[in-house]
């Protein structure tokens, strides 16, 4: 177990409506990014969060959008639904800004969303 | 393009086989994981390498960064069905971490 937790674990929306997911980081941890992952492929970059700031953004809309709170717990906001947003979202947290040398991230068992 | 192609996508193989599991990036790393990721689960960190040319071993695992670091290999020896699950390669050439397009590994018994 990681200590990563992430809420819900299932979730079913409809077009056009609003989700928003969570994720209570590791202890000591003050790193969060967010991933989606479509079924059989590998997690595509969302954004990251360090000391409640963005520090890094992948290809998403800017209607994914999110949160970090004091406490490093994080918040994946998506507007406007669609059925391509369909997916695993995964959370990872790690111990300092960044994921270079030796850096490793741990990961939540995330969030299936499924938009209908 | 992705920025860490993996090959083969998919593989299918008895259990007792060996099996390799590739990582190619044009970009330079200064470092790579592997992660094994099970259907509804996050996935899990194997190994970290960080030195050009290191060899590491995880029982049957065996994970190799290429000199110029930026490529990777994952080797497993005498496969077994706990083995099934997507691996996945991840790094950082950056402040962001990509992950590549994943294998998906089936170990028949």
């Amino acid at each position: 177990e990681t200590g990563v937790t992430q809420s819900p674990t299932h979730l079913i929306k409809t077009r056009g409506q609003q989700v928003t997911l969570r994720c209570s980081s590791q202890s000591g941890h003050n790193t969060v990014s967010w991933y989606q992952q479509a079924l059989g492929q590998g997690p595509q970059f969302i954004f990251q969060y360090y000391r409640e700031e963005e520090n890094g953004r992948g290809n998403f809309p800017p209607r994914f959008s999110g949160l970090q709170f004091p406490n490093y717990s994080s918040e994946l906001n998506v507007n406007a639904l669609e059925l391509d947003d369909s997916a695993l979202y995964l959370c990872a947290s790690s111990p300092r800004q960044g994921l270079g040398l030796g850096t490793e991230a741990f990961f939540g068992q995330g969030t299936r969303l499924t938009v209908v | 393009t992705q920025l860490l192609e993996q090959s083969p996508q998919f593989l299918s193989i008895q259990e007792g086989e060996n099996l390799t599991v590739y990582c190619n990036s044009s970009s330079v790393f200064s470092s790579l994981q592997w992660y094994r990721q099970e259907p509804g689960e996050g996935p899990v960190l194997l190994v970290t390498v960080v030195t050009g040319g290191e060899v590491k071993k995880l029982k049957r695992l065996t994970f190799q960064f290429g000199d110029a670091r930026k490529d990777s290999s994952l080797h497993i020896t005498a496969a077994q069905p706990g083995d099934t699950g997507l691996y996945l390669c991840a790094g950082a050439p950056g402040n962001q971490f990509y992950f590549g397009t994943g294998t998906s590994l089936t170990v028949i018994p």
